[in-house]
């Protein structure tokens, strides 16, 4: 099966400093990959996510960047704000595979210190 | 309109008994999932299911089942609780056909064994 490793697991930085997530994946037939932030108490909510026809997307503060060849992507968040502090996950799925699951990594603890 | 949701939201127990979580979601969407998030906040997926197949993580114990009585619904029921069983437990829906197979979560449930 899958399997999604991440890092780091905690991540501080200063305010309108940029943060970089990074994640890989093992099964190369993946080609779907989210990201999700959960805040303290809170759900996991979608932020972005990559197909693996893509190399880059980009939303506002937000872009994630896919490196199939290596099995790798990333999460980076420009100009950090106090409100970007959260819990961010990445996860990978195979759609092709019938399976629906999706795999997560276990988590980036990002504080934006002010 | 909330577009998961789950009750109860705090569910507090004694150990060897079985208590059930209920989740509906209003999206229309074909497939539900249960997840379990533990104190050190990974995500783990527990089920998948959809109109055609459950897909059982192998990992979960035979003492958890869900059960879909219609589309709408994935219900948790849980048999002879085990401290190990404290966690919070989301649950997820997504539409599986066309392109846009985000998965939206519930507020969660905080499941505490004693």
């Amino acid at each position: 099966g899958e399997n999604v490793e991440q890092h780091p697991s905690t991540l501080s930085v200063q305010e309108g400093d940029s943060a970089v997530i990074k994640c890989t994946y093992s099964d190369s037939a993946s080609n779907y990959f989210p990201w999700y932030k959960q805040e303290l108490g809170k759900r996991p909510q979608l932020i972005i996510d990559i197909r693996s026809n893509v190399g880059e997307k980009k939303d506002q503060r937000i872009a994630v960047t896919l490196n199939k060849t290596a099995k790798h992507f990333s999460l980076h968040i420009t100009e950090t704000q106090p409100e970007d502090s959260a819990v961010y996950f990445c996860a990978a799925r195979n759609s092709g595979a019938g399976s629906y699951q999706l795999t997560f990594g276990k988590g980036t603890k990002l504080s934006v210190i002010p | 309109d909330t577009a998961v949701s789950q009750t109860p939201k705090y569910l507090v127990t004694q150990m060897g008994n079985d208590k059930s979580i209920k989740c509906e979601q209003n999206l229309g969407h074909d497939t539900m999932y249960w997840y379990k998030q533990d104190s050190k906040k990974f995500l783990k997926i527990m089920f998948s299911y959809n109109n055609k197949e459950l897909i059982i993580n192998e990992t979960v114990p035979n003492r958890f089942s869900p059960k879909s009585p219609d589309k709408a619904h994935l219900n948790l029921h849980i048999n002879s609780l085990e401290l190990g069983d404290s966690a919070v437990y989301f649950c997820a829906s997504s539409q599986t056909s066309g392109r846009g197979n985000e998965q939206f979560f519930g507020p969660g449930t905080r499941l505490t064994v004693l």
